[in-house]
Formats: structure tokens, sequence, C-alpha cells
């Protein structure tokens, strides 16, 4: 059974900083994914990465898997409170459509 | 395009009872999996349904049940319920297409379950 460990599991930073969460895997990922979840919603798909050592930006959030593909990390520049949120990792490591999650990570961003 | 739909939002129940939970899909999506999620243990996939067949699941217990319809539309039954089971119940819609993984999944904004 695969399991996923996301650290730190709770974050509160300033308006205005960086910040790096983590995601490592037990075994290596098929397809990682990273989603943020808000109060009373579910997840959001963020970003989909396939390839080791794959880098991918999304306006403030830069995304990368490790060489091996069991780990990645996702950091944030010049966080703002609408950043706030539970940020998970997955994998899906199925034909179809079957998703393991990560514990995620709480972030909290005051302004 | 409208998004994946979930009703009732909120529900109150008592152990013992049963519920029955329901996810519409976005239109044209055929693949719906359900997930439960707790503080406790995070996100957990509960099954997968895609042309009205179950095409995976996972390690819940068989009071643990689901179906979907020719539309798409999907329910989700727990019977028996018990005070463990209090829970954000998630489901997602996507394309579907057989085989495929990695596929984008777009999540409803769940039903939030208490078992008093």
């Amino acid at each position: 059974t695969q399991l996923l460990e996301q650290s730190p599991q709770f974050l509160s930073i300033q308006e205005g900083e960086n910040l790096t969460v983590y995601c490592n895997s037990s075994s290596v990922f098929s397809s990682l994914q990273w989603y943020r979840q808000e109060p009373g919603e579910g997840p959001v798909l963020l970003v989909t990465v396939v390839t080791g050592g794959e880098v991918k930006k999304l306006k403030r959030l830069t995304f990368q898997f490790g060489d091996a593909r069991k780990d990645s990390s996702l950091h944030i520049t010049a966080a703002q409170p609408g950043d706030t949120g539970l940020y998970l990792c997955a994998d899906n490591n199925n034909a179809g459509n079957m998703l393991t999650f990560g514990g995620g990570t709480r972030l909290m961003v005051k302004p | 395009k409208a998004g994946v739909t979930q009703t009732p939002r909120y529900l109150i129940k008592t152990r013992g009872q049963q519920v029955t939970l329901s996810c519409s899909p976005i239109s044209g999506h055929r693949s719906v999996s359900w997930y439960q999620q707790t503080p406790g243990q995070g996100l957990q996939f509960l099954f997968e349904y895609f042309s009205e067949t179950q095409r995976n699941k996972g390690n819940f217990p068989g009071r643990f049940s689901g179906r979907q319809f020719s539309n798409s539309r999907s329910e989700m039954n727990v019977s028996t319920l018990e005070l463990g089971d209090s829970a954000l119940y998630l489901c997602a819609s996507s394309p579907g297409l057989a085989g495929d993984s990695g596929e984008t999944q777009y999540f409803g904004p769940g039903t939030r379950l208490l078992v008093l």
C-alpha cells in the first residue's frame, strides 16, 4: 500500500513570506498531482507532473518532482491570504481514477 | 458548464440509521469517484463507477455501497451508521476514458455527514 507523507502538517506565515511544503511517497509515483482545498469546498487540481526532475510554474507557485519520482515540493513565493487552504498531494496509481492522497499541509497566510 | 453537484450538503443521522448521498457529475463525464475525508484519516478513496459499473474499490466495509445510473449520476449508501462514519463525503467526476490514468478529477463541494 502506497503511503504519502506531507510536511509540515501546519504552517502559519505572514503575507509576503515564501514557503515550501513537501510530499514523499513510499513508492514511485505514477502521476503526481497537487490540489488545494478551501473550507467548504472540494479539492481543486493545481498541477499534474509525470516526469522525474520536472519543474512546473503556476504564477507564484513552483512545483518540483524529484528525479527518482518519489518526492515532490511546492514552493510559494510572496504568499497572499488567498493562498490559505489545505494543500494535498496525490497519486493516481491505477487504471481508472483512484487517487491516493497525502495527509495535507494546512496553510494560513495572515495579512 | 455546471460543476459537480452533491446533495444534500449537510446531514445529521443517528447510529444504526442508513443514509444515501447523491452526486451529479459534469455533463459528459462518465466516471464518478467517491472519497471520505476525516481529520484523522484524511482523504480516502471509496469506489469509482464508470458506465454504471464499479471499476475500482477502496478498503471500506460492505456497509458502504454505491451505484451509477445511465445518466452518470451516482449515489452512495451507508447502512448501519457508526459514529466513525462522520465525515465529509466528496465525489469527483472525470471523462473516464477507459484505461486512462492521471485524468483530471473535478470534485464537488461534498456532503458533510454527522452521526450522533
